[in-house]
């Protein structure tokens, strides 16, 4: 099947450790997304890349870190930088400014 | 930067009502997007809207791209609980790279 998927689905993590999200789609999308939800604070954008060995920051870049050196993956590492990482984690591709999304990763900090 | 301001925040209907729901920014955007997302997943795109004053359909859904490209409404109508979620406007940015999203409404249906 096509699509894009999360993993893990559940992540725990102890302060001070950085976490890696994956993020894999075999949509042939160029365009790649990481978005954070908190509660009530709708979709924030952390990263986004456009294309191979590219990518930009969003509005809440600090304290997360991509690559891209395939098409097709786009981790994300919540780096112990981040002061609230505690959240819910969306990755999404998109084609002709539509963004198609993960089934998220929830990422808990203990 | 660019903000959308999505309300209401939340909403709690009877079965069978019609829910209305609006998103409004004081940026221009080209492209206005509706999403829907249930409990513990990803938004799944409900309607896309591409042109001022567009007003397209999907099934119970009805969604207009304002005309001063400024605003943007979805309606639901006979309202059934399996429409219960959150509901998102999202915008391309100017620069055509990446979508804004609003802060959602959450929609509860009692039967």
């Amino acid at each position: 099947d096509g699509g894009i998927t999360q993993s893990p689905k559940y992540l725990f993590r102890k302060e001070g450790q950085n976490v890696t999200l994956s993020c894999e789609q075999n949509l042939n999308h160029d365009a790649m997304y990481w978005y954070r939800q908190d509660p009530g604070q709708g979709l924030r954008l952390i990263y986004y890349s456009q294309i191979v060995n590219d990518f930009q920051k969003g509005d809440i870049a600090e304290g997360y870190s991509v690559s891209r050196e395939k098409k097709e993956s786009f981790p994300l590492t919540v780096t112990s930088a981040q002061k609230n990482p505690t959240a819910f984690y969306l990755c999404a591709s998109a084609v002709a400014g539509e963004l198609f999304f993960g089934e998220g990763s929830r990422l808990t900090v203990l | 930067g660019q903000q959308l301001n999505q309300s209401p925040q939340s909403m709690f209907i009877q079965e069978g009502e019609d829910v209305s729901m609006n998103c409004t920014s004081s940026s221009i955007f080209n492209t206005w997007l509706w999403y829907k997302q249930d409990p513990g997943e990803g938004p799944v795109l409900l309607i896309a809207l591409y042109k001022a004053g567009e007003l397209t359909s999907n099934g119970r859904l009805t969604a207009q791209f304002g005309i001063t490209r400024k605003d943007s409404f979805l309606n639901i109508s006979a309202s059934i609980p399996s429409d219960v979620g959150i509901y998102f406007c999202a915008g391309l940015n100017q620069a055509g790279t990446a979508l804004i999203f609003g802060k959602g409404t959450t929609l509860s249906v009692s039967s």
